[in-house]
């Protein structure tokens, strides 16, 4: 069975610092893999996706993260964050067969200003 | 618009009583998910449903009931044999199970056992 292991729970960082969180999956067949973010006593949201092609993946407010099968990873960066960027983050996995999505148990980003 | 609605929002039970949680979504998708989230646990799979009259148990499913007589619906009955209800409670939709390209969420519904 899938897993998936976000290895930082929280990540402080000051205002405008660079982050990355921090994304393992366990499996080494091909996967989908995807970066969701919630605010607080809200939904999940989709925040960037990889399914193929490029491996590396951007979002329209300025994350990105990259695919690196060989290290079975797909690390979250962002080169400059803003306060608004404060919420916690999920890194999910399907195996492209017929299994819901797993998640990991999230990191927390907190930017301070 | 397009999406998933969960309701209530908030809701509270008391010891030994049943409750369903709502979930409703307008998109046309085959595939519906019942997840729990905790504080530092992540998102847990509860149930999960490919097609309707049918559902499969996730990770977590004692205490739990599902069913899917519509494809737009797939309500959540927590039970009294759920030991910690309480948590919030997250619904989502993809096309199917088997093109997973991405999952859609509702709001949440915070259940607190008083």
């Amino acid at each position: 069975a899938q897993s998936v292991t976000q290895l930082d729970s929280q990540v402080p960082v000051f205002e405008e610092a660079p982050v990355e969180l921090r994304c393992n999956y366990s499996s080494s067949v091909s996967v989908y893999l995807f970066w969701y973010v919630q605010y607080p006593n809200q939904g999940l949201q989709l925040l960037l996706k990889y399914l193929s092609g490029s491996t590396l993946v951007e979002s329209i407010n300025g994350f990105e993260a990259e695919f690196n099968k060989s290290q079975t990873s797909f690390h979250l960066r962002k080169p400059s964050v803003h306060i608004s960027d404060t919420a916690e983050y999920f890194c999910a996995v399907s195996d492209r067969g017929n299994t819901p999505l797993v998640f990991g148990k999230g990191t927390r980003l907190s930017v301070i200003a | 618009d397009g999406g998933i609605t969960q309701s209530p929002k908030y809701l509270f039970r008391k010891e030994g009583q049943n409750v369903t949680l709502s979930c409703e979504q307008n998109l046309n998708h085959d595939a519906m998910y019942w997840y729990r989230q905790d504080p530092g646990q992540g998102l847990r799979l509860i149930y999960y449903s490919q097609i309707v009259n049918d559902f499969q148990k996730g990770d977590i499913a004692e205490g739990y009931s599902v069913s899917r007589e519509k494809k737009e619906s797939f309500p959540l009955t927590v039970t009294s044999a759920q030991k910690n209800p309480t948590a919030f409670y997250l619904c989502a939709s993809s096309i199917s199970t088997g093109m997973n390209t991405e999952a859609f969420f509702g709001q949440g519904t915070r259940l607190t056992v008083v």
